[in-house]
């Protein structure tokens, strides 16, 4: 199994509920990412765990909550979000955690994404 | 600090045609860069890896070079169809991350 599957493909929710992503991954990989894109821009990285224990929060606002339950899980916890928080939410797995100034090599693999609005 | 510069964000080509999308880099000294397509609405995938010691790899229809003299990288698609349509981003490792590039989007008309 050489995919990163997430669920839901789309979530539309209020500014006041409390919803979760979700993302599996069953390719023995140790390191795993949520990452935020919105129309025309770039992947921009929110989280990274490594070994299950986060590694890197990129000054994410605290209303995003990951958690890993195992290696093979990966949850995104949402709650009291902004309409601005809108955008395709991507998940992504690679075999270890890149650290700086590393020579490995190191491909990530995505999942589809779950398309998020909020209204 | 790193930068990143895909220099065209849409490159529109003829079928059969090669497509060559560019990938600058400053104050950055990488060990690696990598090649991903993106679709609408879907996750990138990835094409190719190149190690700063590589000149040139090559995978079916896909070339990629890499020169760190000029800090720079191309991407070429040969025989182009309109199925090679989409958004295409380089990335470089950062500390514990990947960092992308803008993005070209290509667009191969029949």
């Amino acid at each position: 199994d050489t995919e990163v599957t997430q669920t839901p493909k789309h979530l539309v929710m209020g500014m006041t509920n409390k919803k979760s992503l979700k993302c599996e991954q069953h390719m023995g990989h140790r390191a795993m990412y949520w990452y935020k894109q919105k129309a025309k821009k770039p992947p921009e990285l929110m989280f990274v765990y490594s070994y299950e224990k986060l590694s890197i929060n990129e000054s994410v606002p605290s209303r995003f909550s990951p958690e890993c339950p195992n290696s093979s899980l990966l949850n995104l916890h949402l709650h009291a979000l902004q309409p601005e928080d809108s955008a395709l939410y991507l998940c992504a797995s690679s075999p270890y955690f890149e650290t700086s100034g590393s020579k490995s090599y190191n491909e990530q693999f995505f999942g589809p994404g779950t398309r998020l609005t909020v209204l | 600090s790193q930068k990143i510069e895909q220099n065209s964000e849409a490159l529109n080509i003829q079928e059969g045609k090669t497509a060559t999308l560019t990938c600058n880099y400053t104050n950055y000294s990488p060990a690696y860069l990598q090649w991903y397509r993106q679709d609408p609405g879907r996750g990138p995938v990835f094409l190719l890896l190149i190690r700063e010691n590589e000149k040139e790899k090559r995978k079916e229809r896909l070339k990629v070079t890499f020169d760190t003299t000029l800090k720079q990288s191309l991407f070429h698609i040969t025989a182009s169809q309109p199925a090679d349509s989409a958004t295409y981003l380089c990335a470089l490792p950062g500390p514990g991350k990947l960092i992308f590039g803008q993005g070209t989007t290509l667009q191969v008309k029949p």
